[in-house]
């Protein structure tokens, strides 16, 4: 079967740095995606891992290791509008098929 | 560039009442997923198109829901008839094409409510 796990809620001050692990088991991978969604908003993507490593995107890191079937997602500078839900999603045939995690929900205090 | 159009925004229904979605994908893409996405859990795919062609529906419960794109734009998802652990978000998303890596692009969905 295919699962994805990730922490069910991290919070977190303003300013801080938030790491949302990402584990996942499934059959067939080509890349691990992450995708942030606001309450009653649609996910929005945020990033894309094919190779292992770290891809920079502004304040949003993501991290992967293929040989441990791990990633991370790296929010830095935490401002309040980063309170949302986290997807980590396995993409499991080149673009075709995403399977998403339970999500991690993000809450940014003052 | 507008974004993928979906709508009714919200809809109550009866259980054992029929109701559909529609969807609108952005311009020129080819690829067209729906996605169910249950209170508190990440969105779970039921079909793919590729144009006006299903590439995956293995996971749409055949029984009750059915989907299609007949002219390769825009899609409509049916429910009939609906069943209370149907209540979800049903999220539609787009794509250029099969093997795009850089994301797909969502609707801002349809919350179902069956009661």
């Amino acid at each position: 079967g295919q699962s994805l796990e990730q922490p069910s809620e991290v919070t977190a001050v303003e300013g801080a740095i938030v790491q949302i692990n990402c584990t996942y088991q499934t059959s067939g991978f080509y890349g691990l995606s992450w995708y942030q969604q606001h309450d009653g908003g649609a996910p929005t993507f945020l990033s894309y891992n094919a190779l292992d490593g770290l891809e920079e995107t502004g304040r949003f890191s993501s991290f992967l290791s293929r040989s441990d079937s791990y990633g991370y997602l790296l929010l830095q500078e935490l401002q309040m509008k980063d309170s949302a839900s986290y997807f980590c999603a396995v993409d499991r045939a080149a673009g075709n098929k995403l399977t998403f995690g339970g999500g991690t929900r993000v809450l940014v205090k003052p | 560039e507008a974004g993928v159009a979906q709508s009714p925004r919200y809809k109550i229904i009866e259980k054992r009442q029929s109701v559909a979605f529609w969807c609108n994908p952005i311009s020129g893409h080819a690829t067209l997923y729906w996605y169910q996405q249950i209170l508190g859990q990440g969105p779970k795919l039921l079909i793919q198109f590729q144009n006006n062609g299903v590439v995956d529906d293995s996971q749409l419960p055949k029984d009750r829901f059915s989907a299609e794109r007949l002219k390769g734009v825009d899609s409509t998802l049916k429910i009939q008839p609906a069943k209370l652990e149907d209540s979800a978000v049903y999220l539609c998303a787009s794509s250029f094409n099969q093997g795009q890596v850089a994301g797909y692009t969502f609707g801002s969905g349809t919350r179902l409510t069956v009661v």
